[in-house]
């Protein structure tokens, strides 16, 4: 089955900067990867996703890249807010399969 | 997300109790989801059902059970609940694309439950 490597498993930064968390999956047919956000006692919630036929996709201050030879895919946060501390979430799909997360990243952005 | 609702969002059992966790939802999606999340573990999968007569087991399922008992409500049980049972339960639901491909999952609040 599907196996989801995420790291780093704690990220700090200072407001403003950048923060990247990466992730690794092993089956070569999965083919979408979502990025979940969650809160401190909130659900998880979709905030960008990206299908195998793309490499790069951008939503303001997020972007997703996806290198499908190495099997990694990355998110990244331009401009970090406070607001932007939580948990994240990267997950990988196989057509009419289960998703499988990784283990999450717990962000903290520093005033 | 408000379509996707849970009850209880808190319970304290005792060991050796039956307790079931419902989940109801009005995005009208054929599949549903129950995951478990602990601390530094992530979501894992228990059960999912791709519609009222597909069952199938996650990567947790030993000690779980579910029901459909119809395409908007996916229940939970655990027939005699211990205490490494003690974690956070979310619901899910995801839509059946157009070309078959299992698209966005939307989660429900979540339940505490707790296993003394």
């Amino acid at each position: 089955g599907e196996n989801v490597e995420q790291h780093p498993s704690t990220l700090s930064v200072q407001e403003g900067d950048s923060a990247v968390i990466k992730c690794t999956y092993s089956d070569s047919a999965s083919n979408y990867f979502p990025w979940y956000k969650q809160e401190l006692g909130k659900r998880p919630q979709l905030i960008i996703d990206i299908r195998s036929n793309v490499g790069e996709k951008k939503d303001q201050r997020i972007a997703v890249t996806l290198n499908k030879t190495a099997k990694h895919f990355s998110l990244h946060i331009t401009e970090t807010q406070p607001e932007d501390s939580a948990v994240y979430f990267c997950a990988a799909l196989r057509s009419n399969y289960k998703l499988t997360f990784g283990k999450g990243t717990l962000l903290t952005v520093n005033p | 997300d408000a379509d996707v609702t849970q009850t209880p969002r808190n319970r304290i059992t005792k060991t050796g109790k039956r307790i079931m966790l419902e989940c109801s939802q009005t995005k009208g999606h054929d599949r549903m989801y129950w995951y478990r999340q602990d601390p530094g573990l992530g979501l894992r999968l228990i059960y999912y059902s791709f519609d009222v007569k597909d069952i199938n087991k996650g990567e947790i399922s030993d000690g779980y059970s579910v029901s459909r008992q119809a395409q908007a409500k996916f229940s939970l049980s655990l027939e005699s609940a211990i205490p490494n049972q003690t974690a956070l339960y979310f619901c899910a639901t995801s839509d059946k694309g157009t070309s078959g491909n299992t698209d966005t999952q939307y989660f429900g609040p979540g339940t505490r439950l707790t296993v003394l």
